[in-house]
């Protein structure tokens, strides 16, 4: 176990539906990362963050947005959405936020289906 | 710009046997390494990281990885493959800002009996 929650772990929309999806990290974690996981795109990076505050963005789409809770939890807001959203959606936490050199804490993941 | 590929999509070995995971990477500098696994059903898990030093890296589980500069290789070996390592791994470096990872595709290990 990673310490690192996410809900729900399964999620069935519709096209052009919006979803939430809640993360919360390991105790004493101050960043958060998110991660979508397909089978064409393998595991891309889609955001950041650290104490509430945004610290990078990768390939996020415009319909996807993110927030990080005074209490640390975030989450990932996807609208609009489409069949190829259909992913698995990972929340990773760090001590520090300097994603590249030090170790994440990864959670089990929602998997979205949109039909 | 920073990008990483594990050549193999998918590699079956023998309960006992020996493995190595490859991995190839590219990188301005001596970059932060790092293999993870992916049970199935579960989150990513650090197997080990490479930062400097020691070009020979311990990890948890028995594996170990190899950092060869020459070859912008970072392979993953075991010495005997048990069932239960049958996942998915993953080889990662920093993106350029360094504020996150860029993973590999992935390798899927089975295991036969």
């Amino acid at each position: 176990d990673s310490g690192v929650t996410q809900t729900p772990k399964h999620l069935i929309t519709a096209t052009g539906q919006r979803v939430t999806l809640r993360c919360s990290p390991r105790s004493g974690d101050l960043s958060v990362y998110w991660y979508q996981q397909s089978l064409d795109q393998g595991l891309q990076f889609l955001i950041q963050y650290y104490n509430g505050e945004e610290r990078a963005k990768g390939n996020i789409l415009e319909r996807f947005s993110a927030q990080q809770f005074p209490d640390l939890h975030s989450e990932l807001n996807l609208s609009s959405l489409e069949l190829g959203d259909s992913a698995l959606y990972f929340c990773a936490s760090s001590v520090t936020g300097t994603g590249g050199n030090e170790k994440l804490f990864f959670g089990s993941g929602t998997q979205l289906s949109v039909l | 710009a920073q990008s990483v590929t594990q050549p193999d999509i998918h590699i079956t070995v023998s309960e006992g046997a020996s493995l190595e995971l490859r991995c190839n990477y590219s990188y301005g500098a001596t970059p932060y390494l790092f293999w993870y696994v992916q049970s199935p059903g579960q989150g990513l898990q650090l197997l080990l990281k490479y930062f400097s030093g020691d070009t020979l890296v311990q990890g948890i589980k028995g594996f170990e990885a190899e950092f060869k500069r020459s070859q912008s290789s970072f392979n993953l070996r075991k010495p005997s493959v048990h069932w239960s390592d049958a996942a998915e791994y993953f080889c990662a470096v920093p993106n350029q800002a360094g504020t996150a990872l860029i993973f590999g595709k992935g390798t899927t290990l089975s295991v036969s009996s």
